[in-house]
């Protein structure tokens, strides 16, 4: 089972920022927050990752609380290509190495 | 840098005949990993590979799914015989080595596969 809670469906406005929460209170000390997106008929799309700090790249920002229990991906300035079904992810590891499951995600709809 | 490469993208089959789908990894990409899509749901693990190794098959049915990643780079991931509830998309991803401490994976566009 996915140990993320999601949203299933969020809109924002064009142009605003987007805010995207995930909740993953059974988060243990070593495990990563990643966010993929996926757009209609694209395979998933690697966003950013996490462990404890706060990080940011050239497509988003990802706040993990001080407690690592929810974060948050922030899309600072949405526009109508960002319509897309985002997957918030904790990796854990397994007898093999890193694993993931993902969730049903949240639907963001970006509205002119 | 190309990306994980996927075909066929789309695949449409009757009923018991068998199809396969074959995944190009990221060049260096040690880990790869089959993923089913049902419409409206998130990814679901079928298979991952460690170079030539396959290291977690539990979610495979074995019955009429199989999977190979001769010389360790790219694979094939084969049904046969196909039925209706097989209808989803298909999808390969790779990473650099599932045993460090943060990998990401990458995944290609996916094969839907449409059975009749």
């Amino acid at each position: 089972d996915a140990k993320t809670t999601q949203p299933p469906s969020m809109d924002c406005a064009e142009g605003r920022a987007a805010n995207l929460p995930c909740n993953h209170s059974t988060i243990s000390g070593n495990e990563y927050v990643y966010w993929y997106r996926q757009i209609h008929s694209q395979g998933p799309q690697y966003i950013i990752h996490g462990l404890k700090n706060n990080e940011t790249n050239e497509m988003a920002s990802l706040i993990i609380t001080e407690d690592r229990k929810s974060s948050t991906l922030i899309l600072p300035h949405a526009t109508l290509r960002d319509t897309a079904v985002y997957y918030c992810i904790v990796s854990f590891r397994d007898n093999y190495g890193q694993n993931f499951v993902f969730g049903p995600g949240t639907r963001l709809s970006v509205l002119p | 840098e190309a990306g994980v490469v996927q075909s066929p993208r789309y695949k449409i089959i009757e009923k018991k005949q068998p199809v396969a789908f074959w995944c190009n990894p990221i060049s260096g990409h040690n880990t790869l990993y089959w993923y089913l899509q049902n419409l409206g749901q998130g990814p679901e693990l079928l298979i991952r590979y460690e170079n030539e190794e396959a290291v977690d098959d539990s979610q495979l049915p074995k019955d009429r799914f199989s999977a190979e990643r001769l010389k360790g780079v790219d694979s094939t991931l084969k049904i046969q015989p196909a039925e209706l509830g097989d209808s989803a998309v298909y999808l390969c991803a790779s990473s650099l080595d599932s045993e460090r401490e943060a990998d990401t994976q990458y995944f290609g566009p996916g094969t839907r596969l449409t059975v009749l």
